[in-house]
């Protein structure tokens, strides 16, 4: 049973461009959450989605960043019109739909902004 | 506001001592409390949860936590430490309302000297 899968491990992107990360929760998961850690923090909550539905997006900077978790396929997490301050290791985490909170995050992809 | 605080960013124990990692947060309803550790490049593992079970908190590796609603506290704690120790380690809350959304201490860096 594979866990949290997400792809890229490493990106990198000039300033500007697009880029798309994207998450394939465990099997049987129906529950994802996008994190943000910035370089010295800790993860900073981002986005909340079940399938095809944005559940909480409180943690989404207001303009660039869209989430989706469509019926078929991973989840995808997109930066539009990226700058060096969106560097940073996003983490996907999924969940079933029962509410034990059992989280299991992937290993995460590295945006590096140049 | 801040919600969960780790006091010391970097702890350094020596090989088989004990492992105190310290853990607070804020709030009027005692939330769901979570410790995960993260090593180098990789994602995030759950080490243990408090879901208002039991307040002695048994985890992977040999480390366990204690809820002390009087101190609001969730002390990580191991007897004796090992080499593979060494990682970052995060504690977080799930708060009343917060619809499964993850709030992360900054982080403590647990270094083990043979």
């Amino acid at each position: 049973n594979a866990g949290v899968m997400q792809n890229p491990r490493h990106l990198v992107r000039r300033r500007g461009q697009e880029a798309r990360l994207r998450c394939s929760p465990m099997k049987g998961h129906s529950h994802v959450y996008w994190y943000r850690q910035l370089p010295e923090e800790g993860l900073k909550f981002m986005v909340y989605l079940q399938k095809e539905n944005i559940i909480d997006e409180s943690g989404m900077p207001k303009e660039r960043f869209s989430a989706e978790f469509p019926k078929e396929g991973p989840s995808i997490l997109r930066i539009q019109q990226v700058v060096r301050g969106d560097s940073a290791a996003y983490f996907c985490a999924s969940s079933p739909p029962s509410s034990n909170y059992g989280y299991t995050f992937g290993s995460g992809t590295r945006l590096t902004v140049v | 506001a801040q919600s969960v605080t780790q006091l010391g960013s970097h702890v350094s124990v020596s090989e088989g001592a004990l492992v105190l990692l310290r853990c607070n947060y804020s709030s009027s309803v005692p939330p769901y409390l979570f410790w995960y550790v993260q090593y180098p490049n990789q994602g995030l593992q759950l080490l243990l949860k408090y879901t208002s079970a039991a307040t002695l908190v048994k985890g992977i590796n040999g480390f366990e936590a204690e809820f002390k609603k009087s101190e609001t506290s969730f002390h990580l704690t191991k007897p004796s430490a090992h080499m593979r120790d060494a990682a970052e380690y995060f504690c977080a809350v799930i708060l009343s309302g917060s619809a499964r959304q993850l709030t992360f201490g900054s982080g403590t860096q647990l270094t083990v000297l043979p």
